[in-house]
């Protein structure tokens, strides 16, 4: 079975644009939760999705958004983008939401440097 | 924001040695999960705890869980090279899949 898999894996991107980032779940999984890791604030929650509706949301500014398609495929977007928002983002997946023993699988990752 | 901390920050041993990383949290929790993470890869999955579990095993990781000290151990026994990374707790609440990650234990394995 494949694993979450996330394109592009690197990008560069100037400040004032946008980025969109895509992230494919794991096979007949239907939660898809979006990450930030950063040196300084280290793995940060931004948002998970089930069911193409958004179930929680992390503590960042509207810029970032996200969306999931009825495939359980998911997108999550940056827009006017700052020097701040460098980061590695991470997709995770998993069967459902909201139980006590649901594993969290992550993919590899997409590497966004704003310059 | 983060949950917790996890202590060490980094330790370095030798190949063979067992290595114990500790991680606290701070609110109640339904599972704790733990990652390892190589240099700029994604996460790897290693072991779940349940919040009315103690103890678990998984080849050569053993993971503990004490809900009263809000605190969980991971211990890598006869450690190799390939142990190297950095490893990470994470606590899911009663939001969903949202974990919350501690700030991580980079581990170096000498060979």
């Amino acid at each position: 079975k494949a694993g979450v898999t996330q394109t592009p894996r690197y990008l560069i991107k100037t400040r004032g644009q946008q980025v969109t980032l895509s992230c494919s779940p794991i096979s007949g999984h239907r939660s898809v939760s979006w990450y930030q890791q950063t040196p300084g604030q280290g793995l940060q929650f931004l948002f998970e999705y089930f069911s193409e509706t958004q179930r929680n949301k992390g503590n960042f500014p509207g810029r970032f958004s996200g969306r999931q398609f009825s495939n359980s495929r998911s997108e999550m977007n940056v827009s006017t983008l700052e020097l701040g928002d460098s980061a590695l983002y991470l997709c995770a997946s998993s069967p459902t939401t909201g139980i006590s023993g649901n594993t969290i699988y992550f993919g590899e990752g997409s590497w966004l440097t704003v310059v | 924001s983060q949950q917790g901390e996890e202590d060490p920050q980094a330790l370095s041993i030798q190949e063979g040695e067992n290595a114990t990383m500790n991680c606290s949290y701070k609110t109640s929790i339904n599972n704790l999960q733990w990652y390892r993470q190589n240099s700029g890869r994604g996460l790897v999955h290693l072991i779940l705890i349940r919040s009315n579990e103690r103890e678990k095993h998984s080849g050569r990781l053993r993971v503990t869980l004490d809900t009263s000290k809000k605190s969980s151990s991971l211990l890598i026994t006869a450690s190799r090279a390939a142990d190297t990374a950095s490893y990470f707790c994470a606590t899911g609440g009663e939001r969903g899949n949202m974990l919350t990650f501690g700030g991580g234990t980079r581990l170096m394995v000498k060979p």
